[in-house]
């Protein structure tokens, strides 16, 4: 069954530390993307990945970074942790071709205290 | 610019009740495919359905049905019959022509029994 996983569901940090989240997906899928879910805001794209070390920035980038080294896996990078950045975090990959639509994990919840 | 419009934030009907989950999106591309995801409680969004710019005609699996109207710019969908385990939240999305998906904020229906 394929599919992308999330590292963690829930995660609880400290405002100020350097906090990753990571996502894997094994369908062999060149596009990754990170996006955050807020009520009544729906789903809004952080950063997105095209190819292994490849990033480009989405519709809120601030405050976040990635890194895709290897081709499966794409990590979002909160620098320094801030409380307006707990929310849920949802990773997700796609083929090339757009028609396909995405195959999303599992989400991680995190709470910056 | 490229925007999904759900205007319904909540939905609630009592089991067995018809629901229509409306879905209003904007693009300048010829070429664009939209789609419907569900999200249960357990986080993950749930792929539903996927439809191109260039194939207006309706579909029906089992008790949902979409109905796609590019002269209102509207993609509907449509549970009959609902059921307890149709609680969820629902998300219209588009993607045009860099892959780039773009979401509604939802609708959550809540499904009485």
């Amino acid at each position: 069954d394929v599919k992308v996983t999330q590292s963690s569901r829930y995660l609880v940090k400290r405002t100020g530390e350097k906090v990753f989240l990571e996502c894997v997906q094994d369908m062999d899928h060149e596009n990754m993307f990170w996006y955050r879910q807020d009520p009544g805001l729906g789903l809004r794209l952080i950063y997105f990945s095209y190819d292994v070390k490849m990033k480009e920035k989405g519709d809120i980038p601030e405050g976040y970074s990635v890194s895709r080294e290897k081709k499966e896996r794409f990590s979002l990078i909160l620098e320094s942790a801030s409380t307006n950045q707990t929310s849920m975090y949802l990773c997700a990959s796609s083929p090339p071709a757009p028609n396909y639509g995405y195959t999303f994990g599992s989400g991680t919840r995190l709470t910056v205290v | 610019a490229q925007k999904v419009t759900q205007a319904q934030t909540e939905i609630s009907v009592v089991e067995k009740e018809d629901v229509t989950l409306d879905c209003v999106y904007e693009t300048r591309d010829t070429t664009y495919y939209l789609f419907w995801y569900k999200q249960p409680p357990s986080g993950e969004l749930v792929f539903l359905i996927r439809r191109n710019s260039f194939d207006e005609q309706n579909e029906i699996s089992g008790r949902y049905s979409w109905n796609f109207q590019k002269s209102t710019s509207s993609f509907n969908f449509t549970i009959t019959a609902s059921q307890v385990v149709d609680s969820a939240v629902y998300f219209c999305a588009l993607i045009y022509n860099n892959n780039d998906m773009r979401f509604g904020a939802g609708t959550r229906l809540t499904v009485k029994p």
